[in-house]
């Protein structure tokens, strides 16, 4: 079972449409991470959200982390070739040693 | 400030053999993680290292171990290899002083034969 569900799996949109990708649990976590990953890459941390409700902007990155602090949302605006990349969501549950709890990841592709 | 480094970049072994790989933390960490990517999947944790000893471990067999060095820096050793081990391993730091926030290296490609 997966712990943090993420949606969709995979995402081709032409530039300049909006997207979301959605991080879903049923478990609370204290903060939660969005990264991008290129291939063969390591993944970039974007953001970190902590607190329920927050929302943080990333030139046309939006990140919003539920109330509840068990989902979270990425929506890009006006996607550009250079978003191409696999997006990935990262709980840390309360009172672990801060391990990251992965969701499978978006592969987003973006055509000009 | 210098990023996280790892090495190998890619290596191939064959079943049965063993393994070390090695990560460089980011300057100021004091924590590293490694964790197991494989294909077309989310990072898997593996176990985390502070001040020298292991401090937390995830859902992986006693094969795979590990050690943090004065310096922070880390070595993942995985013993008796499976072609199931083929992955690409990613070492993180991040200071337990300073959040959750991990810096991840670019991985070693590791492919099992």
């Amino acid at each position: 079972t997966q712990l943090l569900e993420q949606s969709p799996q995979f995402l081709s949109i032409q530039e300049g449409e909006n997207l979301t990708v959605y991080c879903n649990s049923s478990s609370v976590f204290s903060s939660l991470q969005w990264y991008r990953q290129e291939p063969g890459e390591g993944p970039v941390l974007l953001v970190t959200v902590v607190t329920g409700g927050e929302v943080k902007k990333l030139k046309r990155l939006t990140f919003q982390f539920g109330d509840a602090r068990k989902d979270s949302s990425l929506h890009i605006t006006a996607a550009q070739p250079g978003d191409t990349g696999l997006y990935l969501c990262a709980g840390v549950l309360g009172g672990s040693q801060g391990n990251l709890i992965f969701g499978k990841g978006t592969k987003l592709s973006v055509k000009p | 400030e210098t990023g996280v480094t790892q090495s190998p970049t890619h290596l191939i072994k064959t079943r049965g053999q063993q393994v070390t790989l090695r990560c460089s933390s980011q300057s100021g960490h004091n924590t590293v993680s490694w964790y197991q990517q494989a294909l077309g999947q989310g990072p898997q944790f593996i176990f985390q290292y502070y001040r020298e000893e292991e401090n937390g471990r995830g859902n992986f067999p006693p094969r795979f171990s590990g050690l943090q060095f004065p310096n922070y820096s880390s070595e993942l050793n995985v013993n008796a290899l499976e072609l199931d081990d083929s992955a690409l391993y990613l070492c993180a730091s991040s200071s337990l002083f300073r959040g959750s926030e991990q810096f991840f290296g670019p991985g070693t490609r590791l492919t099992v034969l």
